[in-house]
């Protein structure tokens, strides 16, 4: 059974600080996504890495892609308030869905 | 812009009075998913239309259905809505299998 765990499930912090949220599985993926929803709204796509080792940046994002495309990180330089919202990664699965991790819900106070 | 459109965003239903919820895309994607997503949790899939071929979850309960009648449209039925269906269902496309989700906003259901 393919699964994705992330950690932390909740993360409060300030205005400025800087966070990172893991996703880890023992299973082998051909690519990650992470999006980003917030209350009220469906997710929204970040990025998509596809190659191990790869790592992305979206602005104050970066996003990393395990050696053996297994794990994902997700850097926040300088959080904001703006960032606040359930991250989610996601991979794709065997049976051509997409297994979700359970998110990190994040709050960046003022 | 191409997207994907949900509607209603809310809809409020009886215990027992069947609902149908929509969605369409204007990204001429090959797949279209229902998802079910409880407070604070991952979503969950109910069910994927592969063009016009319907894969059903192994857990999706019967109360569930769908129906795509063209590449652009999709709709979730359900016929007995009980107080756990209460939940927000998301929709969302990809040019095929495998492939990154676009999600749209989502409808919000309350059943009273």
């Amino acid at each position: 059974t393919q699964l994705l765990e992330q950690s932390p499930q909740f993360l409060s912090i300030q205005e400025g600080e800087n966070l990172t949220v893991y996703c880890n599985s023992s299973s082998v993926f051909s690519s990650l996504q992470w999006y980003r929803q917030e209350p009220g709204e469906g997710p929204v796509l970040l990025v998509t890495v596809v190659t191990g080792g790869e790592v992305k940046k979206l602005k104050r994002l970066t996003f990393q892609f395990g050696d053996a495309r297994k794990d994902s990180s997700l850097h926040i330089t300088a959080a904001q308030p703006g960032d606040t919202g359930l991250y989610l990664c996601a991979g794709d699965g065997s049976q051509g869905n997409l297994i979700f991790g359970k998110g990190t819900k994040l709050s960046v106070k003022p | 812009d191409a997207m994907v459109i949900q509607n209603p965003r809310y809809q409020v239903t009886q215990f027992g009075k069947p609902v149908t919820l929509s969605c369409s895309q204007t990204l001429n994607h090959n797949v279209m998913y229902w998802y079910q997503q409880k407070s604070s949790q991952a979503p969950k899939l109910l069910f994927h239309y592969y063009d016009k071929d319907f894969n059903n979850e192994a857990d999706t309960p019967d109360n569930f259905q769908s129906r795509r009648p063209n590449t652009s449209f999709c709709f979730l039925d359900i016929r007995s809505p009980g107080l756990g269906d209460a939940a927000m269902y998301l929709c969302a496309t990809s040019p095929r299998l495998q492939e990154t989700q676009y999600f749209g906003p989502g409808t919000r259901l309350l059943v009273l």
